[in-house]
């Protein structure tokens, strides 16, 4: 079992939805977690940073945590074509020691 | 405002050859990291630094060396490459934390695309 799943896509959504995407993982000792965005060509960079279990919000984009079923999620509201990309979920015992999901790849179609 | 800066963005070498990739930060991070990125298997960690003078290997480090003699450089060494090698390879830097609300996450580079023929 890898340490973080990730439903690799694509995920096709038209302009406007709102999408969810989701990793789960099986570390409990997991305690940060992010997201990044990496654009074709491009290098990951990083959407949302959570510590511990909650949400955080910023702009259009909602992390969410929950520890007690080794679950992430992100979410993106009114979304845009701008958003097609893959979307790396990660987790690690410190910010600095993460293991990443394989990237689900997103397309906003007009 | 650069960040991490990789060079080169492509290279194409021949079974047995030897590169140097580099990576430097101008954000005067403690820490650097070198992953990897083949399809369908996310990013793998090859080598990583917590500052200058000080190296551990990563999940995936063979084939590979590393130094780290500035806070800004951390070049990623292939001395016999092989096909396995054919990878994007990412550097990454970070600042050094401490505690809960101290540790900070990763910034990459925009990567290195190599081939091994």
């Amino acid at each position: 079992q890898k340490e973080v799943e990730q439903d690799p896509g694509p995920l096709s959504v038209p302009e406007g939805a709102i999408v969810s995407l989701n990793c789960t993982y099986s570390n409990s000792a997991f305690q940060y977690f992010m997201w990044y965005r990496q654009y074709s060509r491009k290098g990951p960079e990083l959407l949302m940073y959570t510590y511990s279990s909650g949400n955080k919000e910023d702009g259009r984009f909602t992390a969410q945590v929950d520890k007690s079923s080794k679950y992430i999620s992100l979410f993106i509201r009114d979304s845009q074509p701008s958003d097609s990309a893959t979307y790396l979920c990660a987790g690690g015992g410190t910010a600095s020691k993460l293991t990443f999901g394989t990237g689900t790849r997103l397309q906003v179609t007009l | 405002n650069a960040g991490v800066t990789q060079t080169p963005k492509f290279r194409i070498l021949k079974i047995g050859q030897s590169m140097t990739l580099q990576c430097t930060q101008d954000m005067n991070h403690n820490y650097m990291y070198w992953y990897r990125q083949d399809p369908g298997m996310g990013l793998k960690l090859i080598y990583y630094s917590v500052g200058a003078g000080i190296t551990d290997k990563g999940e995936v480090p063979n084939g590979y060396n590393v130094s780290r003699s500035t806070t800004e450089d951390f070049p990623l060494r292939l001395e016999l490459a092989a096909p396995s090698q054919t990878s994007v390879y990412f550097c990454a830097s970070s600042p050094r934390g401490g505690g809960s609300s101290g540790n900070q996450p990763q910034h990459f580079g925009d990567g290195t695309r190599l081939s091994i023929l």
